[in-house]
This record gives structure tokens, C-alpha cells and sequence, in this order.
């Protein structure tokens, strides 16, 4: 199974400032034939499903405001939020959609400070 | 607009049986795979099972392989979890996910729409 592990857990970041999540993987998302990082990023808000933010890992999912941006490539990967604004609070997940089983990061939760 | 909306969540005793059900609108069901994913309360996000477009091809996470059954009904557009032997550890929320691709052979893309969720309580 390919394991995820994100990073920091929680992060508190000021209003306007930038935010970033880390996300690994233990094998590469990277499939050869297609040249695409088969990685996605999810916001979760509280009572509420996931919602896609980012595919292939920098594809920004329509309605995503272009203050996040994804990033990365083969095992390491990065969520930004170049100016974070209140209703960005939330919980943050990595997920692989490179082999079965998919699997998600544990999830980074971020708070303003 | 694409709506998923899950179904047949409820209490059930360890042991015991239960089909959730999600019903898909808003854009041709048997073009796309279909994912099931749960969330224990607090907990992360777990992948459970997927099916194919057209039903042929399923896999399952290793914790509910043999009890868990996913299935499709295209007449219905509707979507199933038959859930089996429940464990106390199979209490979450329980999530249908519209793949982007058709899911065949497991091959899988992105997934770009959730329902709600339906509540699965394991209890004695």
C-alpha cells in the first residue's frame, strides 16, 4: 500500500499570510506513460464532504480561488495558500490516486493564529 | 449539476447487516466509477471500495474484503454498499464519490463529487 504522510498535523497561519502543507508519498505517483502525478488535495470543512481542490497535483479544480496553488512531483508534494483568508479554515487532505487501495494523508488541519 | 446523495445509515448490532444506497443525478451514470469512502468520527478519510461504469470490475479496501459488497443499478442510477458482519470498527460516515474516469481494470482518476455522507452506528 502506498502510505501518505502529510505535514505539519495542525498549522495556525496569520490572515493574508502564506500557508503551506506537506505531503510525501512511500512510492511515486508519477506514472511514466502519461506523465502525470496521479495526487489529488481535498478541504474539508466540518459537517460537510470533501471538497477537491487540486488533481494531477497542480490542476486546480474549477471554483478554487487561485490563491491556493499545488505543487510537486514523484513523492513530494505541496498544498500553498498564498494569502490565507478566513473561510480557508479547515482540514486538508493529500490522496493518491495511483493504486488500489487509495489512500489519503493523515490530514492537516489549519487554524488562524 | 451533479447531486450524490447516500441513503440506509442507521444503528445496527455488531454482527449484523445493512445497504446503504446513493442515488446519482445529474449526469449519465454508467459512464463513471463510483467509490465508497468512510470516515470514523474524528478520524481521516478511509477508501472502502470502487466499482467499474459498468459494473464488471469492483475491488475492496482489505478491512472489508468478504463482508463488504458493492454493486450499481444503471436503470436506477443508484449506487450500493451491502455491509456484512459489522464491526465496531465499521462506525463512520459513510461517503459515495463520482470517479472521473470509468474505474476499469482499477484504473481510476480523480474524484470530483461527494454526497453528504449517511451515518453508520455500530452499537450492541
Amino acid at each position: 500500500d502506498i502510505v501518505m504522510t502529510q505535514s505539519p498535523d495542525s498549522l495556525a497561519v496569520s490572515l493574508g499570510e502564506r500557508a503551506t502543507i506537506n505531503c510525501k508519498s512511500s512510492q511515486s505517483l508519477l506514472y511514466s506513460s502519461n506523465d502525470k502525478n496521479y495526487l489529488a488535495w481535498y478541504q474539508q470543512k466540518p459537517g460537510q464532504p470533501p471538497k477537491l481542490l487540486f488533481y494531477w497535483a497542480s490542476t486546480r479544480d474549477s471554483g478554487v480561488p487561485d490563491r491556493f496553488r499545488g505543487s510537486g512531483s514523484g513523492t513530494d508534494f505541496s498544498l500553498t495558500i498564498s494569502s490565507l483568508q478566513a473561510e480557508d479554515v479547515a482540514l486538508y487532505y493529500c490522496h493518491q490516486y495511483y493504486s488500489i487501495p487509495y489512500t489519503f494523508g493523515q490530514g492537516t488541519k489549519l487554524e488562524i493564529k | 449539476q451533479v447531486h450524490l446523495m447516500e441513503s440506509g445509515g442507521g444503528v445496527v448490532q455488531p454482527g449484523r447487516s445493512l445497504r446503504l444506497s446513493c442515488a446519482a443525478s445529474g449526469f449519465t451514470f454508467d459512464t463513471f466509477g463510483m467509490h465508497w469512502v468512510r470516515q470514523a468520527p474524528g478520524k481521516g478519510l478511509e477508501w472502502v471500495a470502487v466499482i467499474s461504469n459498468d459494473g464488471t470490475d469492483k475491488y475492496y479496501a482489505d478491512s472489508v474484503k468478504g463482508r463488504f459488497t458493492i454493486s450499481r443499478d444503471s436503470s436506477r442510477s443508484t449506487l450500493y454498499l451491502q455491509m456484512n458482519s459489522l464491526r465496531a470498527e465499521d462506525a463512520a460516515v459513510y461517503y459515495c464519490a463520482k470517479d472521473e474516469g470509468d474505474c476499469r481494470g482499477g484504473s481510476c482518476y480523480r474524484w470530483d463529487s461527494w454526497g453528504q455522507g449517511t451515518l453508520v452506528i455500530v452499537s450492541s
